[in-house]
């Protein structure tokens, strides 16, 4: 089955800089590659998704870009703000019906010092 | 929409004990899920369903029952408490594939 590993697991930057979040994965039939960020005390929400047929997406602030390949994606924060700080996860699946196949990497604890 | 709620937000149980954690979607979605969220791992799919009466197991099904008699309802079962079940619980729904949104969560903590 699919396994995420993300990197890295903790990561602080200062407001204003950029911020990068790697995640490799390892079916090859996964096609869909969504972005959650959780706040303290609440659920996962989809920040930015990516499907295989599109190398990079950008969404404001934030980018994702998306190496088939190599199996790996990636989430770019740019000009971070206090707000940002958060844990984000990537997450990939074959999108079979049902979606049952997707999985989670272990997520990445984002804090951005004013 | 409230989207997806869950209750209750906190609970302590004893170990053996039993309960049964609440989700409702007002979205009209198909598919929901239940996610347990361990500290420093990602989330574990323990059950999921593609639509009212069809429910399968996910990677961590153990200890774990669910049932699906309406498209806005899928509870989750926990029978005889261990404290391996401590961890955080989401629920998610989605409407066909992939976009899946999410509960605010149940913290369990079984002692």
């Amino acid at each position: 089955g699919e396994n995420v590993e993300q990197h890295p697991s903790t990561l602080s930057v200062q407001e204003g800089d950029s911020a990068v979040i790697k995640c490799t994965y390892s079916d090859s039939a996964s096609n869909y590659f969504p972005w959650y960020k959780q706040e303290l005390g609440k659920g996962p929400q989809l920040i930015i998704d990516i499907r295989s047929n599109v190398g990079e997406k950008k969404d404001q602030r934030i980018a994702v870009t998306l190496n088939k390949t190599a199996k790996h994606f990636s989430l770019h924060i740019t000009e971070t703000q206090p707000e940002d700080s958060a844990v984000y996860f990537c997450a990939a699946s074959a999108g079979r019906a049902g979606n049952n196949d997707m999985r989670f990497g272990a997520g990445t604890r984002l804090t951005v010092k004013p | 929409n409230a989207g997806v709620t869950q209750t209750p937000k906190f609970r302590i149980l004893k170990i053996g004990q039993s309960m049964t954690l609440q989700c409702t979607q007002d979205m009209n979605h198909n598919y929901m899920y239940w996610y347990r969220q361990d500290p420093g791992m990602g989330l574990k799919l323990i059950y999921y369903s593609v639509g009212a009466g069809i429910t399968d197991k996910g990677e961590v099904p153990n200890g774990y029952n669910v049932s699906r008699s309406t498209t806005e309802d899928f509870p989750l079962r926990l029978e005889l408490a261990a404290p391996s079940q401590t961890s955080v619980y989401f629920c998610a729904s989605a409407d066909y594939v992939e976009t899946q949104y999410f509960g605010p969560g149940t913290r369990l903590l079984v002692l």
